[in-house]
């Protein structure tokens, strides 16, 4: 069954530099996620979309922007890199409903 | 007082020994209750959801929900060293599409 595919699986930056992370939700899955886990930390929520629309933020810094695009991918886009955006940046997906989501297996970002 | 609170550990269980992970939450309005197991350096997998009140078992888990004391657990019977990762609790609020994690219980089985 095809799962939520993310990419990159990994990615280096310097500090001040930009990143686009990238997501393909399960197909026919309405809402996407985008959690950022630090290392020993739980995932954090940073926003979501439901149907290509902004639904839901969380601790998304104001440097970090996303969207959804008419496939239903979605992007977040990270501006200003700093040392402690290092981090593994999970998406997952839904379908509408109760239920739990779906994760990709995530980007490991990593600043220096 | 974080929305989602769990022991961080690390809980040490032998093989085949039933391991207990606890879970309490804030939200008393919230509807939707998630186990989630996440091996190091991969991505949270799901593994119980349970929405209403008592036991729900799938083969070697069981997860108990109690809404009025805003508890929910998740029990593994008969613990394989495959089993050690960390158990994250994850909560649906009612008003909310996104889920609230708990910090995580790392378990170590120990053959």
């Amino acid at each position: 069954a095809a799962g939520v595919i993310q990419s990159p699986r990994h990615l280096i930056k310097e500090k001040r530099e930009t990143a686009t992370l990238k997501c393909y939700p399960i197909p026919r899955h309405d809402t996407v996620y985008w959690y950022q886990q630090g290392p020993g930390q739980d995932p954090q929520f940073l926003i979501s979309f439901y149907e290509k629309m902004q639904s839901d933020k969380g601790s998304i810094p104001d440097r970090f922007s996303a969207q959804q695009f008419s496939d239903y991918h979605s992007e977040l886009n990270m501006s200003s890199l700093e040392l402690g955006d290092s981090a593994l940046y999970f998406c997952a997906s839904s379908s509408t409903g109760n239920y739990g989501y779906t994760f990709g297996s995530g980007t490991r970002l990593t600043v220096v | 007082q974080k929305e989602v609170e769990q022991n961080s550990g690390p809980l040490s269980v032998p093989e085949g020994a039933i391991a207990s992970l606890n879970c309490t939450y804030s939200d008393r309005g919230s509807q939707s209750f998630f186990w989630y197991r996440q091996y190091s350096g991969k991505s949270p997998e799901l593994i119980m959801s349970i929405y209403s009140n008592g036991d729900k078992e799938d083969g070697r888990f069981t997860a108990q929900l109690n809404k009025a004391s805003q508890y929910v657990s998740l029990l593994i019977r008969d613990s394989q060293p495959s089993d050690s990762a960390t158990y994250l609790c994850a909560v649906k609020p009612l008003n909310n599409n996104d889920m609230r994690f708990g910090a995580g219980t790392r378990l170590t089985v120990k053959p």
